[in-house]
């Protein structure tokens, strides 16, 4: 199976720059996915890394080393809107070349304040 | 709007009962997945279907069972109802080219949820 750890809880100041770990253990890896989600909505999408190194998107970026089983994501310039739960998500192979599975983190709720 | 279509939103029953959740998915998409959300604890995959086959299955309570149909909307059957079934059940959809694995990112697109309440 897989294993996914990040942490609870964080919190964060406006304006500041965070940085979200997630770490993993699988076989049959094909790709990380971060969701936001805030509270009783659905998942929405964020950032994909199947290579390793940075990928940026805006104020989001995420980075990915297989090696290590490791991924962050980095949120900059916060903004109260972006209090929510981020959600680390990896992608296996179940059939070689034919289906995968994306396994979900706990998520790590973060909290922006003033 | 993620263009994935879930009801009820909101359903409030008693143990033992069944209930049916009903998800359609975004225009071409092939694959459906289902997910159950409890109080504060993470997305907890169920089942998958590419194009009418089940493809993939998490932990799912043989309580449970889902089907997705010909036009490619998918129910989820819940039946002898627990306390602990109370939660939030997403469906999600991403683009099935070929065999149900995609070229793309294959980044899930997620409904809306249904709100389950078991009484």
């Amino acid at each position: 199976g897989q294993n996914i750890d990040q942490p609870t809880e964080m919190t964060a100041t406006e304006g500041a720059i965070v940085q979200i770990n997630c770490t993993y253990q699988t076989s049959g890896f094909n790709g990380l996915f971060w969701y936001q989600q805030h509270a009783g909505e659905a998942p929405t999408f964020l950032s994909y890394n199947v290579l390793d190194g940075l990928e940026e998107k805006g104020r989001f970026s995420s980075f990915l080393s297989r090696s290590k089983g490791y991924s962050y994501l980095l949120l900059k310039e916060l903004q109260m809107k972006d209090s929510a739960s981020y959600l680390c998500a990896v992608r296996v192979r179940i059939m070689a070349g034919t289906a995968s599975k994306l396994t979900f983190g706990t998520g790590t709720r973060l909290q922006v304040t003033l | 709007d993620s263009g994935v279509t879930q009801t009820p939103k909101h359903l409030i029953t008693a143990t033992g009962q069944r209930v049916t959740l009903r998800c359609s998915p975004r225009s071409g998409d092939l694959s459906v997945y289902w997910y159950q959300q409890s109080l504060d604890q993470g997305l907890q995959f169920l089942i998958q279907y590419y194009n009418g086959e089940e493809r993939a299955k998490g932990n799912i309570l043989e309580r449970f069972s889902a089907q997705q149909f010909p036009d490619l909307h998918s129910e989820l059957n819940l039946s002898s109802l627990e306390l602990g079934d109370s939660a939030l059940y997403f469906c999600a959809s991403s683009v099935g080219r070929g065999q149900g694995y995609s070229a793309n990112t294959g980044e899930l697109f997620f409904g809306e949820g249904s709100r389950l309440t078991v009484l």
